[in-house]
């Protein structure tokens, strides 16, 4: 069975850096466009950002460019994002998430990790 | 950006009744369109993908129709497990967008 385990989140000071883990297993990671997806307590879901599978191409929301940095390591089957300035807006669960493999563009997201949190408070 | 709007915000039906959710887009995504289940406490689940195919391991009670901007997500006869948020997710282009969801519950 697809596992998808996040590490790394906590409480963190406003301005303060974080970085996120997600470890996978029971598949060929090096194969799957891998991605972030967030949710702040009570809300919907927020696609953070996506990484192909050789790391060609990274694709990262508005909320979040030029303060996160995704990126991923195939040989540890492991998937990272790197958080900077984080602000009180940033605080949300953050899920990993695989991409199925699709004829055209990035594939829905068919398994999900239970989610890491990060908690941006003085 | 496409803008995913899903309706009603709020659905409220009993077991064994039939639930229509809707999910408009701002512009065309053409059948690059999912569905996901959430319960608390729980990551999302693929339900639904390009908008009309069931995921592995999905009940046949769940299906997906629409194409272009207007996409329904029907479950033909609720289960007591089916009470849920449910968000509708394009692919068509970056960035990828979520809808806002409705949440399913039990009247």
């Amino acid at each position: 069975e697809v596992q998808l385990v996040e590490s790394g989140g906590g409480l963190v000071n406003p301005g303060g850096s974080l970085t996120l883990s997600c470890a996978a297993s029971e598949f060929t990671f090096s194969d799957y466009t891998m991605n972030w997806v967030r949710q702040a307590p009570g809300k919907g879901l927020e696609w953070v950002s996506s990484i192909t599978s050789s790391t060609t191409y990274i694709y990262y929301a508005d909320s979040v460019k030029g303060r996160f940095t995704i990126s991923r390591d195939n040989a540890q089957n492991s998937l990272y994002l790197q958080m900077n300035s984080l602000r009180a807006d940033d605080t949300a669960v953050y899920y990993c998430a695989r991409a199925a493999i699709a004829v055209a563009g990035t594939g829905p997201f068919d398994y999900w990790g239970r989610g890491t949190l990060v908690t941006v408070s003085s | 950006e496409i803008v995913l709007t899903q309706s009603p915000a709020t659905l409220s039906l009993s077991p064994g009744e039939r639930a229509t959710l809707s999910c408009r887009a701002s512009q065309s995504v053409s059948s690059y369109l999912a569905w996901y289940q959430q319960k608390p406490g729980q990551a999302p689940r693929l339900l639904i993908y390009d908008a009309s195919n069931r995921a592995t391991g999905i009940p046949a009670r769940f299906s997906g129709s629409g194409s272009g901007t207007d996409f329904t997500l029907t479950i033909s006869s609720l289960e007591p497990e089916d009470f849920a948020v449910y968000f509708c997710q394009q692919r068509r282009s970056w960035p990828i967008t979520f809808g806002q969801g409705t949440r399913l519950e039990i009247k």
